[in-house]
């Protein structure tokens, strides 16, 4: 069964304390991946496509990451305003559906 | 702004109650969905509009009925629901290009709806 799995599940850490969020996957032939952000009481906002292994994008503080197996979302010298559930998902080969992470709330620190 | 509105962004409601919920897409989009995102689990897909079509996802209990009357506006028609089916419920929005299966584009949130069932 394709599976997603993040952690940690809950990440404190101090205002300019970089640190790195971790999916792994279990969908074979991986097709794609994506992060989103997603505030408390709002919807996700989308950050990322990761298409290929060896794959790095970046936006502000943010760099993601993509191996065979997980993908990182490092995070540099965060702020408060990063605060934030960060939401893995990748489509599944048999049905093309989304499957999403629990994902990891992050909580920085001032 | 989000591009994606959903109605009404809170909602309370019996068990023998009838509601519906409506989300407009206002970026000329051809794919909008409904996500279900309860606490401690992940977001989990329950309906996908294709082009108008519908998708249909099985696993679904038919107490929750989708309509798509066209490629901007999409309802989750509810009735007879129970307190497990409470949950932020979230509508989104991607377009599917030529060559390109839906499950490779990014999607667009809406707020959505919270909604609770006493």
């Amino acid at each position: 069964e394709d599976q997603v799995t993040q952690s940690p599940e809950a990440l404190r850490l101090q205002e300019g304390e970089s640190s790195s969020l971790n999916c792994s996957y279990t969908v074979s032939g991986l097709r794609g991946l994506f992060w989103y952000r997603q505030d408390p009481g709002k919807g996700p906002e989308f950050l990322f496509t990761l298409y290929s292994a060896g794959e790095e994008k970046e936006k502000e503080r943010l760099k993601a990451t993509l191996t065979k197996k997980e993908s990182f979302l490092h995070i540099t010298a965060p702020k408060p305003e990063d605060s934030a559930t960060y939401l893995c998902a990748v489509p599944q080969n048999r049905d093309d559906k989304i499957i999403f992470g629990k994902g990891t709330r992050l909580h920085i620190l001032p | 702004e989000t591009g994606v509105t959903q109605t009404p962004r809170h909602l309370v409601m019996g068990m023998t109650n009838k509601k519906s919920l409506k989300c407009e897409q206002h970026l000329g989009h051809n794919a909008m969905y409904w996500y279900k995102q309860s606490a401690k689990k992940p977001l989990e897909l329950m309906f996908v509009y294709s082009l108008e079509e519908r998708v249909e996802n099985n696993s679904v209990p038919s107490r929750f009925s989708p309509e798509c009357p066209n490629s901007s506006h999409l309802f989750l028609h509810l009735h007879t629901l129970q307190p497990e089916d409470s949950a932020l419920y979230l509508c989104a929005s991607s377009q599917e290009g030529k060559g390109h299966s839906l499950g490779l584009v990014k999607a667009f949130f809406g707020q959505g709806t919270r909604l609770t069932v006493v």
